[in-house]
């Protein structure tokens, strides 16, 4: 089945401990992205890939980061989390950028990250 | 102020009336744009996408732009309890990046 995968799904720690999310898609896609989704404020971009080892900054990066190794990768790294990072994080991933108008993106089932 | 505006509802509407989404937008640049469906606990799924005003149908879905409005639309015809979900707009820049609406809650009641 085609889909990308989130782990966890959920996750509480405390401010100042690192964690990552990992994020793994199986349809050979070369774009994805990670947002964050906040009550009123929708979706917001943290970072995307547009191919292997090819990130860039999206509308609100700070506080996160990422790597692109593999293609199937996409992991979000939190180096210090504090209490304005508590969310709901998705990982997507598409065909290409290009690939995002007619295909649209395929989302992970959302990571709940609480931190206290 | 928000380059894209949707009402966060709830919209609460009986099943099988005709349901209308929208959102208004402020850059006149933006070219595709996209309604997507998230149910709880979900990421969200396309729904349809267009790129000129006017209307779009798959099924009981309609999508309308009226660009010089700045202006999209989705239409439900005959809903159905399974349609309760957040409905979210998008809408792509010229470097294909989107932009989100902050999504409007749909619940049909039985």
């Amino acid at each position: 089945e085609a889909q990308v995968t989130q782990n966890p799904r959920y996750l509480i720690t405390v401010t100042g401990k690192k964690l990552t999310v990992t994020c793994s898609q199986n349809m050979n896609h070369e774009y994805m992205s990670w947002y964050r989704q906040d009550p009123g404020l929708g979706l917001r971009q943290i970072y995307y890939s547009m191919n292997v080892e090819v990130t860039d900054k999206g509308d609100v990066p700070e506080g996160y980061k990422v790597s692109r190794k593999e293609k199937r990768n996409f992991p979000l790294i939190l180096e210090s989390p504090s209490p304005n990072q508590t969310s709901l994080y998705f990982c997507a991933s598409s065909t290409t950028i290009q690939g995002l108008r007619d295909y649209g993106y395929t989302f992970g089932s959302g990571t709940r990250l609480t931190v206290v | 102020q928000k380059e894209v505006e949707q009402d966060p509802g709830p919209l609460s509407v009986p099943e099988g009336a005709i349901v209308s989404l929208n959102c208004t937008y402020s850059n006149s640049a933006f070219q595709y744009f996209m309604w997507y469906r998230q149910y709880s606990r979900k990421g969200p799924e396309l729904l349809m996408y267009t790129y000129s005003s006017g209307n779009k149908e798959d099924g009981r879905f309609t999508a309308q732009v009226d660009k010089s409005s700045k202006y999209i639309s989705l239409f439900i015809r005959d809903s159905q309890p399974s349609d309760s979900a957040t409905y979210l707009c998008a809408m792509t820049r010229s470097n294909y990046q989107l932009i989100w609406g902050a999504g409007t809650k749909l619940i049909i009641k039985p």
